[in-house]
């Protein structure tokens, strides 16, 4: 049973950028496309985007002038980047396995998520 | 506002049944793009519960079944039990834009 970690910094202040890690563990990195999703407190599910292990990536067109996601194989982990954060931003992040194929994907392994806060 | 459309909330008493829909349209469950299901508790991440429209994952009991039709989907649970109370989202491909994963705004199911 593949199991996700999420790890980073919980306060970001305004204008700067909020990064956030997912380790893997259970299994390898390898094969699937792994994925960002974020809840702002209250709020509903918003897909940020995915990245398979061969760095091939691709990202929701509301944040992916904001947003880069990497994947680094020999730690087993992958990476979220979001430059210019709001208060909008405050959200809980979860990283995920996305499963399936062509665009019919879903998500079968969750992290626990974290909460990022955007304030000064 | 969410791209796919559920009621906010959905209640019932121990034992019955209940269904949750899920509206879309023609550029994404109408496009015969599949629906998955996933139930959230307070506090905790996100579990599916359906996948691929109807394929209930290893350790999903068959009190939880779903469909789609049209431009629509539901999910539907039987033998309602105090433990089912949760938050249920849809989860679909949108063809619109770039293409993107959506979610439904999430139905809190009440057990009476």
């Amino acid at each position: 049973q593949v199991q996700l970690q999420e790890s980073g910094p919980g306060l970001v202040k305004p204008s700067e950028t909020l990064s956030l890690a997912c380790s893997v563990s259970g299994g390898s990195i390898g094969t699937y496309y792994w994925s960002w999703i974020r809840q702002p407190p209250g709020k509903v599910l918003e897909w940020i985007g995915d990245i398979h292990y061969s760095g091939i990536s691709y990202y929701n067109p509301s944040l992916k002038s904001r947003v880069t996601i990497s994947v680094d194989t020999s730690k087993n982990q992958f990476s979220l980047s979001l430059s210019s954060v709001t208060a909008a931003d405050t959200a809980v992040y979860y990283c995920a396995r996305r499963e399936g194929s062509y665009h019919d994907y879903y998500f079968d392994s969750w992290g626990q998520g974290t909460l990022v806060t955007v304030s000064s | 506002q969410s791209v796919l459309t559920q009621p906010p909330s959905v209640s019932g008493a121990p034992g019955q049944r209940v269904t949750i829909s899920c509206a879309g349209s023609s550029f994404n469950i109408g496009g015969r793009y599949d629906v998955h299901w996933y139930r959230q508790f307070p506090g905790t991440a996100p579990k599916l519960l359906i996948y691929a429209n109807t394929i209930r994952p290893s350790g999903v009991p068959d009190r939880f079944s779903a469909s789609k039709s049209g431009t629509s989907a539901s999910l539907a649970i039987s033998g309602l039990q105090a433990e089912d109370e949760a938050v249920y989202y849809c989860q679909s491909y949108d063809i619109s834009l770039s293409g993107f994963v959506i979610f439904g705004g999430g139905t809190k199911l009440t057990v009476l």
